[in-house]
């Protein structure tokens, strides 16, 4: 079964601080993979996705993220954040060409961004 | 706004009691998939629907149970409540059966007493 892991589970940072997220997943298989955030109160927003192709994929709000086939990562990162970044963030895969076509989520990544 | 709407949006029920929330895809989207998000238990699929039929099954108990309408909204049925069931649930919508980009509804927060 596929499986997905972020390492952090709550981050605290200064505004213009740079973030990195980690997320690694477990399956042997092609993969799609995703970075989706969730304001406080607010529902699942996709910052951005990986299907194929270039492995440095941008996403909204400045966010950007790379896929490592070798070690089965897709980290988030984003040079400077601001205090309006603070939010759960989400990893998540699937992978439709062997029927998984339901997201498999990490555990979240809790973002707190002082001012 | 993701185009996806959930209802209720808040549902406080007591136990043994059932429920039935409802989700209404993006517009031309096919596919609705419902999550469970707990804090012991995180974001879990649940079930997917296509075009009303069911297309895949993963962590949902047999308590529950969905159907997708033919003007293609769907509903999740939770019966025998329990406190453990307390959690957001949220629905998702995509164009096809793939779900290679899903869009989530606001979700409906079931508190069980």
């Amino acid at each position: 079964a596929q499986s997905v892991s972020q390492h952090n589970h709550h981050v605290i940072l200064s505004e213009a601080a740079s973030l990195e997220l980690g997320c690694n997943y477990s399956y042997g298989g092609t993969v799609n993979l995703f970075w989706y955030v969730q304001y406080p109160g607010q529902h699942l927003q996709l910052l951005l996705k990986y299907f194929s192709g270039d492995p440095l994929v941008k996403g909204i709000k400045g966010f950007e993220a790379e896929f490592i086939k070798s070690k089965f990562s897709f980290n988030l990162r984003k040079p400077s954040v601001q205090w309006s970044d603070t939010a759960e963030y989400f990893c998540a895969v699937n992978a439709p060409s062997t029927g998984r076509r339901a997201l498999t989520f990490g555990s979240g990544t809790r973002l707190q961004v002082q001012p | 706004d993701s185009g996806v709407t959930q209802t209720p949006k808040h549902l406080i029920t007591a136990t043994g009691q059932r429920v039935t929330l409802r989700c209404s895809p993006r517009s031309g989207d096919l596919s609705v998939y419902w999550y469970q998000q707990s804090l012991d238990q995180g974001l879990q699929f649940l079930i997917q629907y296509y075009n009303g039929e069911e297309r895949a099954k993963g962590n949902i108990l047999e308590r529950f149970s969905a159907q997708q309408f033919p003007d293609l909204h769907s509903e999740l049925n939770l019966s025998s409540l329990e406190l453990g069931d307390s959690a957001l649930y949220f629905c998702a919508s995509s164009a096809d059966s793939s779900g290679t980009e899903q869009y989530f509804g606001p979700g409906t927060r079931l508190t069980v007493t």
